[in-house]
């Protein structure tokens, strides 16, 4: 069976530090992967997705990037943390397009302080 | 670009009574998905619907797909405790996915 892997749950980092968050699926390949960003109460921001390795489409230009060095590993990095991008980061991946499901990993809950 | 609007964003309901969630597109959906996710927790999806009109059941959940497929709606009848949390829906069809702005709903005991 499928499984997703994000971590870590928690991370407190001061502004200017960089950033590194890893998410890898197990049991399935050439997933689709997403990363997105929810702020407290509030909606799901899309920040990257990725159809392949090396293919990374951004929705948000800000300081942040993703990669994709291997099929099922998908990273969200940062040279210098924001404050403004504190919140909960989800990676999630599903099966190629059309009317499959997406699955979520358990998030990451980034606090820049 | 695609642009998905939920409404209500927040409702508070006493626990038996019903709520409904609406989901609005400005362009066309190709399906629709919806997801729930639990304070603290990570969006769960809960189902799909294809077809313009479509209809489906979960116990005390009632999805509709509108007939132009520009809408959709999530009800639930007397609600519970167990029903708190954020309803979210999704176009898929495409490698991009957005998601709806949400619906926080809090039931009171």
């Amino acid at each position: 069976s499928q499984t997703i892997h994000q971590w870590p749950a928690t991370l407190v980092q001061p502004v200017g530090s960089p950033l590194s968050l890893e998410c890898t699926v197990e049991g399935t390949s050439n997933p689709n992967l997403y990363w997105y960003r929810q702020a407290a109460g509030r909606g799901l921001q899309l920040l990257f997705y990725s159809v392949g390795i090396g293919q990374i489409s951004s929705e948000v230009p800000q300081n942040l990037s993703a990669s994709r060095p291997q099929d099922r590993q998908f990273i969200l990095s940062s040279k210098k943390l924001l404050l403004s991008d504190s919140g909960f980061y989800l990676c999630a991946w599903r099966v190629g397009m059309g009317p499959e499901k997406l699955f979520f990993g358990s998030g990451t809950q980034l606090s820049v302080l | 670009g695609q642009q998905v609007m939920q409404i209500p964003q927040y409702q508070h309901v006493q626990e038996g009574e019903d709520f409904t969630t609406y989901c609005n597109s400005s362009t066309t959906l190709s399906n629709i998905q919806w997801y729930k996710q639990r304070p603290g927790g990570h969006p769960v999806f809960l189902i799909q619907l294809v077809k313009s009109g479509e209809v489906k059941k979960q116990k005390r959940l009632t999805f509709q797909f509108g007939e132009a497929k520009k809408n959709s709606s999530l009800h639930i009848t007397a609600t519970q405790t167990t029903d708190v949390g954020t309803y979210f829906c999704m176009n898929t069809g495409f490698q991009k996915l957005v998601f709806g702005t949400g619906t926080r709903l809090l039931v009171s005991p």
